[in-house]
């Protein structure tokens, strides 16, 4: 049973391009959260999402970032206009169910190193 | 709102020793659940052990334990017989029960295991 997939490892753009994280669940998740990790920083959570649904985006900024999960394919975090604060470490983690029921262990996926030119 | 606070920046132990890496949480919600990761060089997020708020018993697995304080708010790993391969940054995480699933994280301890 794979882990939780992501591509790219290592992403480069310039200032003003898009970019486009992509994240496979593991095998049975249908839950799937996006977190970002700042140099020398702890992570930081962005987004939670279910199938076709957007449960929890509190942590997203406002503008330039967008997150979907569909109902085939990948969840996919999309950054608009990168800028250099953008530079930063970000994960993917996925769960079976939610929490409400008890423990919910979030797996992580080896995360995409965005560099902003 | 909901906090995760690490004291310790850096800690350093003698190879074979045991260690404890400090973690106090915040929050007034009665059910959540406490997290340890464990962050290598190699970048990727590896979970160690995990404690809910009502569990009676301190978690272990392996030599990890989790030393929990509930009125304290405290939420310590203790890794025994440390090993060269435990040196890596450590995450304290906390989620709240049917709170949105997030995990809020620490700022993270960096550990030095030597010889």
């Amino acid at each position: 049973n794979a882990g939780v997939m992501q591509n790219p490892r290592h992403l480069v753009r310039r200032r003003g391009q898009e970019a486009r994280l992509r994240c496979s669940p593991m095998k049975g998740h249908s839950h799937v959260y996006w977190y970002r990790q700042l140099p020398e920083e702890g992570l930081k959570f962005m987004v939670y999402l279910q199938k076709e649904n957007i449960i929890d985006e509190s942590g997203m900024p406002k503008e330039r970032f967008s997150a979907e999960f569909p109902k085939e394919g990948p969840s996919i975090l999309r950054i608009q206009q990168v800028v250099r604060g953008d530079s930063a470490a970000y994960f993917c983690a996925s769960s079976p169910r939610s929490s409400v029921i008890g423990h919910n262990e979030q797996f992580f996926g080896p995360g995409t190193r965005l560099t902003v030119l | 709102a909901q906090k995760i606070t690490q004291t310790q920046p850096g800690m350093f132990v003698q190879e074979k020793e045991a260690v404890t890496l400090d973690c106090t949480y915040d929050t007034s919600d009665p059910s959540y659940g406490l997290f340890w990761y464990k962050q290598p060089s190699s970048g990727e997020m590896i979970f160690l052990i995990y404690q809910g708020s009502y569990d009676q018993q301190n978690a272990t697995e392996g030599r990890y334990s989790l030393n929990f304080q509930k009125a304290r708010k405290s939420a310590n790993l203790v890794i025994s017989a440390s090993q060269l391969g435990d040196s890596a940054m450590y995450f304290c995480a906390m989620e709240l029960t049917g709170g949105g699933n997030k995990l809020t994280f620490g700022t993270g301890t960096q550990l030095k295991v030597e010889l």
